[in-house]
């Protein structure tokens, strides 16, 4: 079974730190993904990446950024928390749009 | 960009009962259709999916169906059971893309 994990499963920030998001798979996927989750809108893609050192912006990149270097890690960078970005933040991969795999997920919350 | 829009937000059934629910999709390019089940507190899981190959799929109670004339698909649970209770996510993609695009999500609950 390929293996997600996500660094931390709760997290609580200040607004204006900076907070990474970290995320490391066991297989050697090349595919990684970044994900919101928040009721009533579903998963939305923030950023994702085919290679090492290679990132694409999703749906929401705004006030993200992301860092790939390594294969198996990927890390979802706030580069000043804001209130908005209290959310669930879901980490996958894949080696294609098929059969995606998922962490668990960090609940992230910033006051 | 691809947009999947899913119905209903919420679906509360009778155990014993069909549950459906129905997905609709923007990009006619789009060839593989996963749900994922994602029960309280825990990560999104893959159910069932289906490509656009293919008009129906089945696995014991669970099925899909796809029109893509239409541009939609569904998800239709039978006898269902209180374990069934759970956030249901729908997602297409092109096949040309790696990512997903998923739906709003439905939260459904079986009850006793």
């Amino acid at each position: 079974d390929v293996k997600v994990t996500q660094s931390s499963r709760y997290l609580v920030k200040r607004t204006g730190e900076k907070v990474f998001l970290e995320c490391v798979q066991d297989m050697d996927h090349e595919n990684m993904f970044w994900y919101r989750q928040d009721p009533g809108l579903g998963l939305r893609l923030i950023y994702f990446s085919y290679d090492v050192k290679m990132k694409e912006k999703g749906d929401i990149p705004e006030g993200y950024s992301v860092s790939r270097e390594k294969k198996e890690r990927f890390s979802l960078i706030l580069e000043s928390a804001s209130t908005n970005q209290t959310s669930m933040y879901l980490c996958a991969t894949s080696t294609g749009a098929y059969g995606y795999t998922f962490g668990s997920g960090t609940r992230l919350t910033v006051v | 960009g691809e947009n999947v829009e899913q119905h209903p937000s919420t679906l509360s059934v009778q155990e014993g009962d069909s549950a459906v629910i129905k997905c609709t999709y923007s990009d006619s390019a789009s060839n593989y259709f996963p749900w994922y089940k994602q029960e309280l507190g825990k990560r999104p899981q893959l159910i069932i999916d289906i490509r656009s190959n293919v008009g129906e799929k089945k696995d014991q109670r669970i099925a899909v169906t796809l029109n893509k004339t239409a541009k939609h698909f569904s998800l239709h649970i039978t006898e269902t059971q209180p374990e069934d209770s759970a956030v249901y996510f729908c997602a297409a993609t092109p096949g040309s893309a790696r990512q997903l695009t998923f739906g709003s999500g439905t939260q459904l609950t079986v009850l006793p």
